[in-house]
């Protein structure tokens, strides 16, 4: 079940920075947090996964707090490519385990 | 990252035939693929579990009989709509687990008239 809560949605201008928020009070020690992105009518993308330490790669930054309570996600220079349902899912990694989706937040980049 | 491919895309089919669709790992192999559900602006519900050479895990609420899944070998999943009716109209997507990640396929909309 998803354990997760993030905004419905959220606008941000093309080029500047978006910063996805997504609170998740009862993650587990051994949980990750995930981040996928779907477009409309495609499968959802992978963006990042992270366990406590900030993660980056060429897609997006992961924020994790200390507590581990929250995280979000950063898209440095936002593009209208980026327009998307942008989902946050917590898990164990490397069991097998399922990935359970929540209502995601739909970002939308405005020119 | 790796490639899933679903197929078929997009398929229509009449009130009480069965429909098949199948989900591929192109590049990897693939013990554990997930089968989800999504309904317009709504959010991807996990149907189902699928492992090799295993019987699939279904979700609280949704019917094996009715969505019958198959995972023979390490790259095919396939689910079977079997007697389709109007309300199981919906856009149905695959994963295909390489853990720590899923890879997902594009989806197949699926159309019962």
């Amino acid at each position: 079940d998803a354990k997760t809560t993030q905004p419905p949605s959220m606008d941000c201008a093309e080029g500047r920075a978006a910063n996805l928020p997504c609170n998740h009070s009862t993650i587990s020690g051994n949980e990750y947090v995930y981040w996928y992105r779907q477009i409309h009518s495609q499968g959802p993308q992978y963006i990042i996964h992270g366990l406590k330490n900030n993660e980056t790669n060429e897609m997006a930054s992961l924020i994790i707090t200390e507590d581990r309570k929250s995280s979000t996600l950063i898209l440095p220079h936002a593009t209208l490519r980026d327009t998307a349902v942008y989902y946050c899912i917590v898990r164990v990694a490397n069991t097998g385990n399922q990935f359970y989706f929540g209502t995601g937040t739909s970002l939308t980049v405005i020119p | 990252g790796a490639v899933v491919s679903q197929h078929p895309s997009r398929v229509i089919c009449k009130s009480g035939t069965s429909v098949k669709i199948e989900c591929r790992s192109l590049d990897f192999q693939a013990t554990t693929m997930f089968w989800y559900r999504q309904f317009p602006k709504q959010s991807l519900m996990l149907m189902a579990t699928s492992n090799e050479g295993s019987k699939a895990t279904y979700e609280q609420g949704v019917e094996k009989d009715k969505f019958l899944i198959n995972h023979a070998s390490l790259t095919l999943s396939t689910l079977t709509v079997t007697s389709a009716h109007p309300e199981d109209s919906s856009f149905y997507i695959c994963s295909a687990l390489q853990d720590p990640e899923a890879f997902f396929g594009q989806g197949t909309r699926l159309t019962v008239v």
